[in-house]
């Protein structure tokens, strides 16, 4: 079974800062992708960035960055130049081999002016 | 763009009634997900379908059942609602093949059971 783990509940960051989210995976799979998805007030679910496992070079998406390690299955997510607009709950996701995908529990981001 | 729609934002039932949750995709999409969204517990996969007249449980499927008579809609029924079924529902479809396809969401539907 497929499990991912976000360990931090909520993460505060000011605007212009730098906030990184943990994700741990744990999976049998040999193939499978990663995603941070964002979901605001709006309710509106919305992928942020995705990491193919058999990549090396972590995926960046203008001011959102992934840390993949694959052999630790960590898979972070770094907001740099953090704006108002990136508050939200942010999750990690992972697919199977089937496309279904396997979320962990979410962090909510606050950014304070 | 992909455009995945729930039909109620918010809707209000009594114990034991029969609930329909509607999910409609504009995209031809092959593949459509229900999941279940908790604090705490982060989206939980009720019901997929890979295809039309396709269906599989996923993670929570108890007290669950879906319908899937056309491509473009996904149906969740909730058989005789109960209080513990008040949760935010989520639909969601994707294009099949290669799995670096991502799921495109709707908006939610935030289900309360009186």
């Amino acid at each position: 079974a497929q499990t991912v783990t976000q360990s931090q509940p909520e993460m505060s960051v000011q605007e212009a800062e730098t906030v990184t989210l943990s994700c741990t995976y744990d999976t049998s799979e040999s193939d499978y992708y990663l995603f941070w998805y964002k979901q605001p007030p709006s309710r509106q679910m919305i992928l942020v960035i995705r990491q193919e496992a058999y990549k090396q070079q972590n995926a960046t998406e203008n001011r959102f960055s992934v840390n993949f390690q694959k052999a630790a299955k960590s898979f972070s997510l770094k907001i740099s130049d953090s704006q108002l607009g990136d508050a939200a709950m942010y999750f990690c996701a992972q697919t199977d081999s089937w496309g279904k995908l396997q979320f962990g529990a979410g962090t909510q981001v606050v950014v304070t002016p | 763009d992909v455009k995945v729609t729930q039909s109620s934002r918010y809707l209000v039932k009594r114990t034991g009634e029969k609930v329909f949750l509607e999910c409609v995709q504009d995209m031809d999409h092959e593949n459509m997900f229900w999941y279940r969204q908790d604090p705490g517990l982060g989206l939980r996969l009720i019901y997929f379908s890979y295809d039309v007249k396709m269906k599989e449980k996923g993670d929570i499927p108890e007290g669950y059942s879906v319908s899937r008579e056309k491509k473009e809609r996904f149906s969740l029924i909730l058989e005789s609602a109960s209080t513990n079924q008040t949760s935010m529902y989520l639909c969601a479809s994707r294009t099949t093949g290669q799995i670096n396809q991502p799921q495109h969401f709707g908006d939610g539907t935030r289900l309360s059971i009186l």
